[in-house]
């Protein structure tokens, strides 16, 4: 069935240095991937997102990469701040707008000052 | 602009008893979903609706969870009867459509059965 596999489950970093967290997924037919952030008792909120159609996406900090061929993208934030530190999920839907989202099981980072 | 809402944000009940979420919409949205998120997991969808009809429920465990949306805007999803593997929160989304829109989130109902 679908699945997503997010790595790693947890990442803690020194404010400035840069994380990635890595995804791949199972359905060839997935064509939007999202990234949510989600704060301790907050709601999951989209940081950035990519299509299939394009292999590279960047919004100051943060870029996510696909690789369509591996089936496998990820999320690179730079320059780290404390206020990054949340767990991030990544996603994976065969509709370009959303649709039945198949989410990664989560990375806790922490960005220690 | 309101965001989605959810209530209540916890409730506490015993196993066997009945329990329900209340989920309103971003104004003008017609897809609204409700997702499951247990503790250090990602969330799982339940159901989607496109206004009031329930186009994927899959994953609807239909033994003993029900929803619906009778005017196509807000939702409730109902358990009957609670167990105690229900733990968990319970997220409302919405977004304009299911093409070229993003899903936005409500706080969730975080619910405990004892």
């Amino acid at each position: 069935g679908e699945n997503v596999e997010q790595h790693p489950s947890t990442l803690s970093v020194q404010e400035g240095d840069s994380a990635v967290i890595k995804c791949t997924y199972s359905d060839s037919a997935s064509n939007y991937f999202p990234w949510y952030k989600q704060e301790l008792g907050k709601r999951p909120q989209l940081i950035i997102d990519i299509r299939s159609n394009v292999g590279e996406k960047k919004d100051q900090r943060i870029a996510v990469t696909l690789n369509k061929t591996a089936k496998h993208f990820s999320l690179h934030i730079t320059e780290t701040q404390p206020e990054d530190s949340a767990v991030y999920f990544c996603a994976a839907s065969k509709s370009p707008g959303g649709g039945k989202l198949i989410f990664g099981q989560g990375t806790e980072l922490s960005v220690k000052p | 602009e309101a965001g989605v809402v959810q209530s209540p944000r916890y409730k506490i009940i015993e196993k066997k008893q009945p329990v329900a979420f209340w989920c309103n919409p971003i104004s003008g949205h017609n897809t609204l979903y409700w997702y499951l998120q247990n503790l250090g997991q990602g969330p799982e969808l339940l159901i989607r609706y496109e206004n009031e009809e329930a186009v994927d429920d899959s994953q609807l465990p239909k033994d003993r969870f029900s929803a619906e949306r009778l005017k196509g805007v807000d939702s409730t999803l109902k358990i009957q009867p609670a167990e105690l593997g229900d733990s968990a929160v319970y997220l409302c989304a919405s977004s304009l459509a299911v093409g070229g829109s993003e899903q936005f989130f409500g706080p969730g109902t975080r619910l405990t059965v004892l």
